[in-house]
């Protein structure tokens, strides 16, 4: 079965440091996503990747950049962290194709104090 | 542009109860449509799919019917249990776009 790895389970952070998120798949797919995850608003796109290098903004990609500079590797990026991105973040990735399902990972809860 | 609306939570059930969580959504063109679940300290996980009209999904006793002239993929479950206490999330998906989500619904149920 599908892998998605995210490196942190919980992750404590100060106002303006920059962060690191990573998400690792396995299995070869193209597209890859950060969604961030807040009560009563669901799951919000930050950016998606099609493919090596290739990106687009989601709804709320500001105050975040991303990285895919190898296929299975995902990294979302907050430049200079602040308590409004305190959020359980979800890495998922696919194979091309609307009728894919999203295969995710276990989500980091980040905080930023 | 493409989005979700479903059911606001939460919603509290005893077990052996009917469970019906809506969801309606808007689209261009003719989307693909999941239901995912996530149970306490997990992931997101895919619960049921349905990928054009009048399609049924269905996994786990659980079931939802893409209905084009409604825009609505509703799901059902005739008999729930303690263990289906979960985060229900509907989702659609265009082309090789994103997924979009729902704000989720919270089901509880009790013994």
């Amino acid at each position: 079965d599908v892998k998605v790895t995210q490196s942190s389970r919980y992750l404590v952070k100060r106002t303006g440091e920059k962060v690191f998120l990573e998400c690792v798949q396995d299995m070869d797919h193209e597209n890859m996503f950060w969604y961030r995850q807040d009560p009563g608003l669901g799951l919000r796109l930050i950016y998606f990747s099609y493919d090596v290098k290739m990106k687009e903004k989601g709804d709320i990609p500001e105050g975040y950049s991303v990285s895919r500079e190898k296929k299975e590797r995902f990294s979302l990026i907050l430049e200079s962290a602040s308590t409004n991105q305190t959020s359980m973040y979800l890495c998922a990735s696919s194979l091309r194709g609307a009728n894919e399902k999203l295969f995710f990972g276990s989500g980091t809860q980040l905080s930023v104090l | 542009g493409n989005s979700v609306t479903q059911m606001e939570g939460p919603v509290t059930l005893s077990e052996e109860a009917f469970l019906t969580i809506n969801c309606t959504y808007t689209a261009t063109g003719y989307p693909s449509l999941f239901w995912y679940v996530q149970y306490p300290g997990e992931g997101l996980q895919l619960l049921l799919k349905a990928t054009k009209a009048d399609d049924k999904g269905s996994n786990k006793g659980f079931e939802a019917t893409y209905r084009k002239e409604t825009t609505s993929f509703h799901l059902e479950k005739g008999s729930v249990q303690v263990s289906d206490s979960a985060v229900y999330f509907c989702a659609l998906r265009r082309n090789n776009n994103d997924m979009r989500f729902g704000a989720g619904t919270r089901l509880t149920v009790k013994p």
